[in-house]
């Protein structure tokens, strides 16, 4: 049973376009989210993160979005450039869990 | 300042084989996490130390698998026997808390081929 989904394995935007990937999911006891970065050969990296108690949360060219009726979680980024291309992945976790749960990830390629 | 070392990076081995891979949290970090990747299941955790002591395994696919914490500097992932299903890429992450950071800091990943 997939707590986390991430719907859309692949996306391509053009370059200075908004990239928007999207994450559901279904346990209602995470309080914490986040979204993680990653590139061929390399690990995954800390992108931007969100509590519960707020709905939006801005780094520079990324946002992140909560809405927690829903139970969805979203990523700006705008403008989008080459160098955001990569895998990125959303990421879950409760209260007083060490543990985040993963998302399978979205492929975003950001085309010149 | 070092983030975290894994070797080897790359390990191509026959089944039946042990494969040992290795991990160094960056310094300071008190917590420790195994995670596979594979394309059927994404990322998933195997194990987590806190301060070098197993707190939960139950990740851990079977009792081929093994993970040691001899030290705050050190980590250890073993199978054995390895089989061609456990083919993935293992990735160590170490962390000083994840509500204290939000973040877990993830190793470049060990590539296990099992042939």
């Amino acid at each position: 049973d997939q707590q986390v989904k991430q719907n859309s394995p692949s996306l391509s935007v053009q370059e200075g376009r908004i990239s928007i990937l999207n994450c559901d999911y279904t346990n209602s006891m995470f309080d914490y989210f986040l979204w993680y970065k990653k590139y061929p050969a390399e690990g995954p990296t800390f992108l931007i993160s969100i509590s519960s108690i707020k709905d939006k949360n801005e780094d520079g060219r990324f946002t992140v979005f909560l809405n927690k009726s829903a139970k969805h979680l979203s990523l700006h980024i705008v403008p989008s450039q080459p160098g955001d291309s990569a895998v990125y992945f959303c990421a879950f976790t409760g209260a007083g869990s060490y543990q985040l749960t993963f998302g399978k990830g979205t492929k975003l390629s950001v085309i010149p | 300042d070092a983030g975290v070392i894994q070797s080897p990076r790359h390990e191509v081995t026959e089944m039946g084989q042990e494969v040992t891979l290795r991990c160094k949290p960056i310094s300071g970090h008190n917590s420790l996490f195994w995670y596979r990747q594979t394309m059927m299941r994404g990322l998933e955790l195997l194990i987590y130390f806190n301060n070098n002591v197993p707190i939960d395994d139950s990740g851990m696919p079977e009792d081929r698998f093994s993970a040691k914490m001899p030290n705050a500097s050190f980590s250890t992932l073993k199978i054995q026997p390895s089989e061609p299903r456990d083919s993935a890429v293992y990735f160590c992450a170490s962390s000083s808390g994840l509500r204290v950071s939000g973040e877990l800091f993830f190793g470049e990943g060990s590539r296990l081929t099992v042939l």
